[in-house]
């Protein structure tokens, strides 16, 4: 079945860096844009980045652009988020979604990222 | 950036009854929403796309609607395991990719 498991969360201080990971299986990675989605503690969905199927083309939203960036390795079934200059406003659950372009669908478990001295 | 506004923030019913969740968007999106379920500790679960389309697996008794700037979306006969929240979500003018805050549908 398709499955996508989410790595690489933790906690870091302000300014630092994390790297996270998504494992595709069940389904032909290469065949769809993936995206990362955020959600704060208690708060709502947050869109996060978007990677085509060959990564020519890549989305950012504003609150993480020139920090975050996105990536992918087709031939490893995996996608992947390069966080830098971390904030404590960037604590979150971050899910790694099948899709981008239309919907998502489906999601992943996610990963906690936690930004604290 | 489309703003989606949901309402109610919070609905309270019964099993067995219907529920009617609205999301409204700052501008026309067509027909280019989508609406999540969410259960505590679990990721959201895709139900409604293009507006008006079940995704696989999805009960009939979810349905949704509207087009522009106004959507519903409806569930009938409330079942103990759709106690959970609904999100909403935009992909007319992206970036960014936006969703609604969210509606959370408890028992009454």
């Amino acid at each position: 079945q398709v499955q996508l498991v989410e790595s690489g969360g933790g906690l870091v201080k302000p300014g630092g860096s994390l790297r996270l990971s998504c494992a595709a299986s069940g389904f032909t990675l290469s065949d769809y844009y993936m995206s990362w989605i955020r959600q704060a503690p208690g708060k709502g969905l947050e869109w996060v980045s978007s990677i085509s199927t060959t990564g020519s083309s890549i989305y950012y939203a504003d609150s993480v652009k020139g920090r975050f960036t996105i990536s992918r390795d087709n031939a490893k079934n995996s996608v992947y988020l390069q966080m830098n200059s971390l904030r404590a406003e960037d604590t979150a659950v971050y899910h790694c979604a099948r899709g981008g372009v239309r919907w998502f669908d489906p999601w992943g478990q996610g990963t906690l990222v936690t930004v604290s001295s | 950036e489309i703003v989606l506004t949901q309402s109610p923030a919070t609905l309270s019913l019964s099993p067995g009854e219907r529920a009617t969740l609205s999301c409204r968007a700052s501008q026309s999106v067509s027909s280019y929403l989508a609406w999540y379920q969410q259960k505590p500790g679990q990721a959201p679960r895709l139900l409604i796309y293009d507006a008006s389309n079940r995704a696989t697996g999805i009960p009939a008794r979810f349905s949704g609607n509207g087009s522009g700037t106004d959507f519903t979306l409806t569930i009938n006969s409330l079942e103990p395991e759709d106690f959970a929240v609904y999100y909403c979500q935009q992909r007319s003018n992206w970036p960014p990719i936006t969703f609604g805050q969210g509606t959370r549908l408890e028992i009454k």
